[in-house]
């Protein structure tokens, strides 16, 4: 089966631009997650969704934005990009909702911002 | 905010030498995961504790979960350039539908 899969792997955008992001879940999960991983940081939470709707959301200002679709596949939006958004973007999927439920991480999008 | 606190940052260590890192924390999670990232790509998950005091081995590496759930350690015996890495650890809180990371331990072992 495959596992998470996220693209596009690499992008380049410059400041005050938007971004989407897309992540496809594992077959059978229900939720995904999205984490921000800076240089040298751990992943910071960003967005869960579950059934297509918004579960939980970290402390990131409103032009981060994400929805999910249907057949579980979710997209990542940042809009007026700045300097600071460079970072790795992991989509996390489980099958449910639950907090305990193991989360199986993509490779992530490689995000710079020039 | 909750927030984990991971010790050592770095470690550098030959092969064969045993280890242990830290995840300290000043509040009570629903359990605590720990995971292995590689350069390039997304974090693996090792395992998942529950229960204080819990103790669970996964080959050379032992995982513990201290009694008031507020930390934990990750032991690793004679260790191996495979086990090159960074190791994060993760805080869940069921209720609150996320996952609080630590900013992970990098691990390098020379042959």
């Amino acid at each position: 089966d495959a596992g998470v899969t996220q693209s596009p792997t690499h992008l380049i955008k410059t400041r005050g631009q938007h971004v989407t992001l897309r992540c496809s879940p594992i077959s059978g999960h229900k939720s995904v997650s999205w984490y921000q991983q800076v240089l040298g940081q751990g992943p910071q939470f960003i967005f869960q969704y579950y059934e297509k709707e918004e579960r939980g959301r970290g402390n990131f200002p409103d032009r981060f934005s994400a929805r999910q679709f249907p057949n579980y596949s979710s997209e990542l939006n940042v809009n007026a990009l700045l300097l600071g958004d460079s970072a790795l973007y992991l989509c996390a999927s489980s099958r449910g909702q639950g907090g305990n439920q193991p989360q199986h991480f993509g490779d992530g999008t490689r995000l710079s911002i020039l | 905010t909750q927030l984990l606190e991971q010790s050592p940052q770095f470690l550098s260590i030959q092969e064969g030498e045993n280890l242990t890192v830290y995840c300290n924390s000043s509040s009570v999670f629903s359990s605590l995961q720990w995971y292995r990232q590689e350069p390039g790509e997304g974090p693996v998950l090792l395992v998942t504790v529950v229960t204080g005091g819990e103790v669970k081995k996964l080959k050379r590496l032992t995982f513990q979960f201290g009694d008031a759930r507020k930390d934990s350690s990750l032991h690793i015996t004679a260790a191996q350039p495979g086990d090159t890495g960074l190791y994060l650890c993760a805080g869940v809180n069921t209720n609150a539908g996320k996952s609080t990371f630590g900013d992970g331990t990098t691990l390098t072992v020379k042959p």
